[in-house]
């Protein structure tokens, strides 16, 4: 299995330019995630999604776009790039329930918008 | 909302224990551990569900007072690979989202 993949690995962008961040896993997890972590700072939600079809806004959604047509892909769209974006982003997934299942993470996209 | 984590950051010598504590305002359905080492992404260690249960991995275990809605994650014997942020993550409901706190440092020195 190669669990979570996140591509691109870096990616540089200017101000006003749009992309997506691709995360694909392939261990049937329901629950996938993104999250961003700005220099010695915690992990904040942006978006999230419980199964196909679902999604919801986390602690910081605004300029971010998410979609879930499938159980294992994941998207995050950046509408408007601006320079306060810039982050390493990870997207992570797990299985519903029970008392072992945390997130696996994939090994981040690190943005820069210049 | 964000669990609160305390302390901020702990340096150790080896084979000495530490705490680390995480607390939330709110009622808790289960609070999550992970570690990250630098320029690395988050590993999980453990989670816990409300009812006080109390989990272990090698020499790192953690408690969950479902009262309090307080965890509090146990190092003991550090070793140098124990260095690195450690993240409480916490779930209001079973079908909610993970928020994380702003994490602890843990440097392990010889």
């Amino acid at each position: 299995n190669a669990g979570v993949t996140q591509t691109p690995k870096f990616q540089v962008l200017k101000t006003g330019q749009s992309m997506t961040l691709q995360c694909a896993q392939d261990m049937n997890h329901e629950y996938m995630s993104w999250y961003r972590q700005d220099p010695g700072m915690g992990l904040r939600l942006i978006h999230y999604s419980v199964g196909a079809g679902i999604t919801d806004q986390g602690e910081v959604p605004n300029g971010y776009n998410v979609s879930r047509s499938t159980t294992e892909d994941f998207p995050l769209r950046l509408l408007s790039a601006a320079p306060s974006q810039t982050s390493v982003y990870f997207c992570a997934s797990r299985r519903r329930g029970g008392s072992n299942y945390g997130y696996t993470f994939g090994s981040g996209t690190r943005l820069t918008v210049v | 909302q964000q669990p609160v984590q305390s302390p901020q950051a702990v340096i150790l010598r080896e084979g000495e224990d530490a705490v680390i504590n995480c607390s939330s305002s709110k009622a808790l359905y289960s609070v999550h551990w992970y570690r990250q080492k630098h320029g690395e992404a988050p590993v999980f260690l453990m989670i816990l569900l409300k009812g006080g249960e109390q989990k272990g991995h090698e020499k790192i275990s953690a408690s969950f007072n479902e009262k309090k809605q307080q965890s509090s994650l146990y190092l003991t014997a550090s070793q140098l690979s124990y260095s690195g942020t450690y993240f409480c993550g916490t779930e209001k409901t079973s079908y909610d989202k993970v928020i994380f706190g702003p994490g602890t440092s843990l440097s392990v020195i010889p």
